[in-house]
């Protein structure tokens, strides 16, 4: 079965300062998919990534998809408060709708 | 926002006690997910519908039944509640399945003791 490895698992940042997150597929990617939980909530979708070298950007958050590796990135420009919170990448297994999950990374970012 | 709701947000139960979680969503999406997130091991689906009455399991779907009705209300359900079980439930709906992201409700919290 797929999974997906996500590092770090926890990170705390000055604000300001720019961060990366990464996940690491176990199987070929068929999309992957980013989205940010604050505690005790829901997940907000971020960003989707369909196609090998496909780069997103919104607002100061940008995410990469590199097929051959297997991987994507999450890099936020400029950390402030308000980006802190659970980032957890997803992606279909086989192609189908069906997502699973890398185990999050928990951003600190100290003001 | 995707007009999702879960409900109870919150719920404790004893050992053994019949549990049932509902998702009602509002976007008439054709699929719907529930999922449990625990530490270190993220999100992991339990069982998934893609149409009325029409439903197939997850990756830890023991323990666990569900059942669709009506296009809008998915039903989870815990037949014998166990510690083990303890855990935040998130649904999530998404309008085709491929290419399509998920919306996620708020989540419930459920502490079986």
């Amino acid at each position: 079965s797929q999974e997906l490895e996500q590092s770090p698992q926890s990170l705390i940042v000055q604000e300001g300062k720019n961060l990366t997150i990464n996940c690491t597929s176990s199987k070929t990617l068929y999309g992957l998919y980013w989205y940010k939980q604050k505690y005790g909530e829901g997940l907000i979708f971020l960003m989707m990534l369909q196609k090998g070298g496909e780069e997103k950007s919104h607002e100061k958050i940008t995410a990469k998809l590199d097929e051959k590796k297997q991987q994507s990135s999450l890099h936020i420009t400029a950390s402030q408060p308000s980006h802190a919170g659970i980032y957890l990448c997803g992606a279909p297994p086989g192609n189908t709708g069906k997502l699973i999950f890398g185990q999050g990374t928990t951003l600190q970012v100290k003001p | 926002d995707a007009g999702i709701t879960q409900s109870p947000r919150h719920k404790v139960t004893e050992t053994g006690t019949p549990v049932t979680l509902r998702c009602h969503q509002t976007e008439n999406h054709r699929y719907m997910y529930w999922y449990r997130q625990d530490p270190g091991h993220g999100l992991r689906l339990i069982h998934y519908s893609y149409g009325v009455k029409d439903t197939d399991k997850g990756e830890v779907s023991d323990g666990y039944s569900v059942s669709r009705s009506k296009t809008e209300d998915f039903l989870l359900t815990l037949e014998s509640a166990t510690s083990s079980q303890t855990s935040v439930y998130f649904c999530a709906i998404s309008e085709s399945q491929g290419r399509e992201k998920l919306f996620f409700g708020s989540g419930t919290q459920l502490s079986v003791l």
